[in-house]
């Protein structure tokens, strides 16, 4: 079956430019998580989003990024007026059930350069 | 404040060689995963522990969680080229909701 999806793959952008990264998750998934990756490091978690609950969006580092959930489904994340330390690697992931315990299946990430 | 730490950070090693990944943290964890990278993709999921003390064998993987609960590591015994890759322990802390919280990595390089 099909995986967790992102798009663009690589999205190079000019500093102060707005960015949408897209991430289709697997279906049935309920829960869906974004994370950013600086080279070679871990994951940081941005935002969490479970079935009709409210978003976690404890991990976001700025109001400059937003997150949202269409249709429980599709989920697109939006930075606003790229900064040069926005550039990373951000990976959405899916998963069937509301916590850590459960299996999380990532999609392999959007390379985002701002310039 | 990085919660959780991995040792290594890089590891070269030569083909059949054994070797171990530490995750450490002063915080206790409900669970915890290990997942690997390769370059351009996302990680894979390779073990959950959820008891303290548990121990989990992968083929030549062997996954350990401290019986405190509060670090973990992993074991390859006669590494393969094929295990090169940037492994990723992750933990869900106690009282943290649905969240993981990843640790720094470790990138494994095992040559020929």
């Amino acid at each position: 079956g099909a995986g967790v999806s992102q798009s663009p793959s690589n999205k190079v952008t000019e500093k102060g430019k707005d960015v949408e990264l897209r991430c289709d998750p697997i279906s049935g998934h309920t829960a869906l998580y974004w994370y950013r990756q600086s080279l070679g490091q871990g994951l940081e978690f941005l935002i969490y989003f479970q079935g009709n609950s409210a978003p976690d969006k404890s991990g976001l580092p700025s109001d400059r990024f937003s997150a949202e959930r269409t249709g429980g489904s599709v989920s697109t994340l939006t930075i606003q007026r790229t900064q040069q330390e926005d550039s990373a690697v951000y990976l959405c992931a899916s998963s069937l059930g509301q916590g850590a315990i459960y299996e999380q299946y990532f999609g392999p990430g959007t390379r985002l350069t701002v310039t | 404040t990085q919660l959780l730490e991995q040792s290594p950070q890089f590891l070269s090693i030569q083909e059949g060689e054994n070797l171990t990944v530490y995750c450490n943290s002063s915080s206790v964890f409900s669970s915890l995963q290990w997942y690997r990278q390769e370059p351009g993709e996302g990680p894979v999921l390779l073990v959950t522990v959820v008891t303290g003390g548990e121990v989990k064998k992968l083929k030549r993987l062997t996954f350990q969680f401290g019986d405190a609960r509060k670090d973990s590591s992993l074991h390859i015994t006669a590494a393969q080229p094929g295990d090169t890759g940037l492994y990723l322990c992750a933990g869900g802390l106690r009282g943290g909701g649905n969240k993981l919280t990843f640790g720094t990595g470790t990138q494994l390089k095992v040559e020929l």
